[in-house]
């Protein structure tokens, strides 16, 4: 089973900063990986897959990038709207998939 | 517009099983897998397992085999699954998820999720 783990835990940011959220595989997983924002109360929203292809509706601040095991999600411009927990997700070696443990940024 | 719409809350007592069902709308159901997707309260996203829309291939989590069970019935576009043996640490949210295109994109990540159903176990 592919591990995957987020980093930091939490990440405290100020509207209109850049944020960059981190994932590492514990091995390859090409680019297959895909990342979702969760709000509390609601069900995970796919943001990216692919590693850096955008979901539709996704606004363009997203981004995603890496491939291998190293990946990074980076929000340009945090707007208010943005304050989330972010999930990371593998597909590339399945079953099962796998998700990382979330990195919550606050403000 | 691609909505998967579940069924309610239910509490249940160690031992029993759960039923819960997902109603697709909006879109190709016969075209899509379907997934399960759980989440314990304050933690992250478990994967449980996937099912062809025709019900003719389910690929389970190892460590839920032999309790869990998806079926599909494409006449009502709505995917039921079953956990069985519930125990204290089964009590979550279960998600369903629309997964890849069974033909040209058959990747295993979600792009609609239904609503959720808060699965609590208790004594």
């Amino acid at each position: 089973e592919i591990v995957m783990t987020q980093s930091p835990a939490t990440l405290s940011v100020s509207p209109g900063e850049r944020a960059t959220l981190s994932c590492r595989a514990s091995q390859t997983v090409s680019s297959k990986l895909a990342w979702y924002q969760q709000k509390p109360g609601q069900a995970p929203r796919l943001l990216i897959y692919g590693a850096s292809t955008r979901a539709t509706g996704i606004p363009a601040r997203f981004s995603g990038g890496g491939s291998g095991t190293e990946f990074t999600l980076t929000i340009s411009s945090l707007q208010s709207e943005d304050f989330a927990v972010y999930y990371c997700q593998q597909y590339n070696s399945w079953p099962p998939v796998t998700f990382g443990g979330g990195t919550k940024v606050e403000i | 517009q691609v909505q998967l719409v579940q069924s309610g809350a239910e509490v249940k007592k160690p031992g029993a099983s759960v039923k819960i069902s997902c109603k697709a709308s909006g879109y190709d159901f016969s075209g899509f897998y379907v997934h399960w997707v759980r989440q314990a309260p304050g933690q992250g996203l478990e994967w449980m397992g996937i099912i062809h829309p025709r019900g003719s291939v389910t690929t389970y989590a190892e460590r839920f085999q032999g309790r869990f069970t998806v079926t599909s019935d494409t006449s009502t576009s709505t995917v039921n699954m079953e956990l069985g043996s519930l125990r204290f640490d089964d009590t979550a949210v279960y998600y369903c998820a629309r997964g890849g295109d069974i033909i040209i994109l058959p990747e295993a990540f979600f792009d609609y999720w239904g609503q959720g159903t808060l699965i609590t176990v208790s004594s």
